[in-house]
């Protein structure tokens, strides 16, 4: 039972240029979370996705960031135009449900991550 | 809304040496609360959590913590700290957010494990 799987691991971009990471999350998993973790800072929550529907997007930057989750395939964070600022180690976490209040808590498996380096 | 803050960006201890890793939350609602563990260059791992219950939680490789509403504190500890414990450690609380349960890291504590 393969956990949630990232790639690529590590990508190097240059400024101006696109990163597209991707996120395949855990069988039986439909929901998606995207964490950014900045040098020397905790996780600062990005999106939360089900398949085909973005519930909640206050952690993304208003510009150059977008994330799908598409009815087949992985899910996708996508940044346009990266700045060196984007570079940071992206997690991709995933839950069988959004932890309803009265069901119990949202324990989230992650991904390996995927290391952006912007030259 | 909810919040986490982790004490000490660093903290070193011997081997063999009790460990603790300080934790408060702030919370509008009951919160979830969580430890997470990430070792270089690797994702996190769940180490143990707090739903209902039993304010004392055990969780793997020996940790434990105490939930404490009086305080708002979710410390973690560990009687004696093994070298393979070095790692970054994260607190995270999980409350209600229109719907679901939103989870909030603290910035994390990186564990020196001094032979």
């Amino acid at each position: 039972n393969a956990g949630v799987m990232q790639n690529p691991r590590h990508l190097v971009r240059r400024r101006g240029q696109e990163a597209r990471l991707r996120c395949s999350p855990m069988k039986g998993h439909s929901h998606v979370y995207w964490y950014r973790q900045l040098p020397e800072e905790g996780l600062k929550f990005m999106v939360y996705l089900q398949k085909e529907n973005i519930i909640d997007e206050s952690g993304m930057p208003k510009e150059r960031f977008s994330a799908e989750f598409p009815k087949e395939g992985p899910s996708i964070l996508r940044i346009q135009q990266v700045v060196r600022g984007d570079s940071a180690a992206y997690f991709c976490a995933s839950s069988p449900k959004g932890g309803n209040p009265h069901s119990g808590a949202n324990v989230l498996t992650f991904g390996a991550g995927s290391r952006l380096t912007v030259l | 809304a909810q919040s986490v803050t982790q004490l000490g960006s660093h903290v070193s201890v011997s081997e063999g040496a009790l460990v603790l890793l300080r934790c408060n939350y702030s919370s509008s609602v009951p919160p979830y609360l969580f430890w997470y563990v990430q070792y270089p260059n690797q994702g996190l791992q769940l180490l143990l959590k707090y739903t209902t219950g039993a304010t004392l939680v055990k969780g793997i490789n020996g940790f434990e913590a105490e939930f404490k509403k009086s305080e708002t504190s979710f410390h973690l500890t560990k009687p004696s700290a093994h070298m393979s414990d070095a790692a970054e450690y994260f607190c995270a609380v999980s409350a209600d957010s229109g719907g679901y349960q939103k989870v909030t890291f603290g910035t994390g504590t990186k564990l020196q494990v001094i032979p």
